[in-house]
């Protein structure tokens, strides 16, 4: 069974600019969630989607959004880029939110 | 601020002896505890889990300690390989608040030949 894919592994974006990343749960699996990573605050929740609908939202700004759509598959939006945005950006999923979260390796975010 | 703590940054042990790595919270709601393992450049892999209504749970050369009323988990690795070599998270996390992990900010774990 093929893990949870993120893409793009790496990009590098210029402050004021938006991106998009990508991430395709575990087959089966219903409900997505992204973690941004920084070395000085560590792993942090942003948000959860669960059949569609957005159930969780973690202390984040607005700048940050997401998606997710029929397939389970879901995006994530960062608008109005900061320098302090750059770090990893992780998705991972589960079979429904009580369940065992498996990650995948991470989009790497640089905002330069 | 932190509710989830993992005290110490690294830890170094001799291949073949007993790693333990700490973790304490703040959050009495929490009812699920993980453990997870990262190698650099991988995304964390999840290892052994706990729920609050056990004290303790294993799974081969890995056991995972509750201790609820010190707010205090312990994972024990047994014995230790070189290749258990990673940077371990402790997470936790509670069915109010729609189960979002907590972690800590990882415990670099080093076995040594």
């Amino acid at each position: 069974k093929a893990g949870v894919t993120q893409t793009p592994r790496y990009l590098i974006k210029t402050r004021g600019q938006q991106v998009t990343l990508s991430c395709s749960p575990i087959s089966g699996h219903r409900s997505v969630s992204w973690y941004q990573q920084t070395p000085g605050q560590g792993l942090q929740f942003l948000f959860e989607y669960f059949s569609e609908t957005q159930r969780n939202k973690g202390n984040f700004p607005g700048r940050f959004s997401g998606r997710q759509f029929s397939n389970s598959r879901s995006e994530m939006n960062v608008s109005t880029l900061e320098l302090g945005d750059s770090a990893l950006y992780l998705c991972a999923s589960s079979l429904e939110p009580a369940s065992i979260f498996h990650f995948g390796n991470g989009t790497r975010l640089t905002v330069t | 601020d932190q509710q989830v703590k993992q005290n110490s940054p690294s830890l170094s042990v001799q291949e073949g002896r007993i790693s333990i790595l700490n973790c304490d919270y703040t959050n009495s709601m929490f009812d699920y505890f993980l453990w997870y393992k990262k190698y650099p450049a991988e995304g964390p892999t999840f290892l052994i889990s706990i729920s609050s209504i056990k004290d303790k749970n294993e799974d081969g050369r890995f056991t995972v300690f509750l201790n609820k009323s010190a707010k205090h988990l312990s994972l024990h690795i047994v014995p230790s390989q070189p290749g258990d070599s990673a940077v371990y998270f402790c997470a936790a996390s509670a069915r109010d608040s729609g189960y979002a992990l907590n972690f800590g900010k990882g415990t670099s774990l080093l076995v040594t030949p």
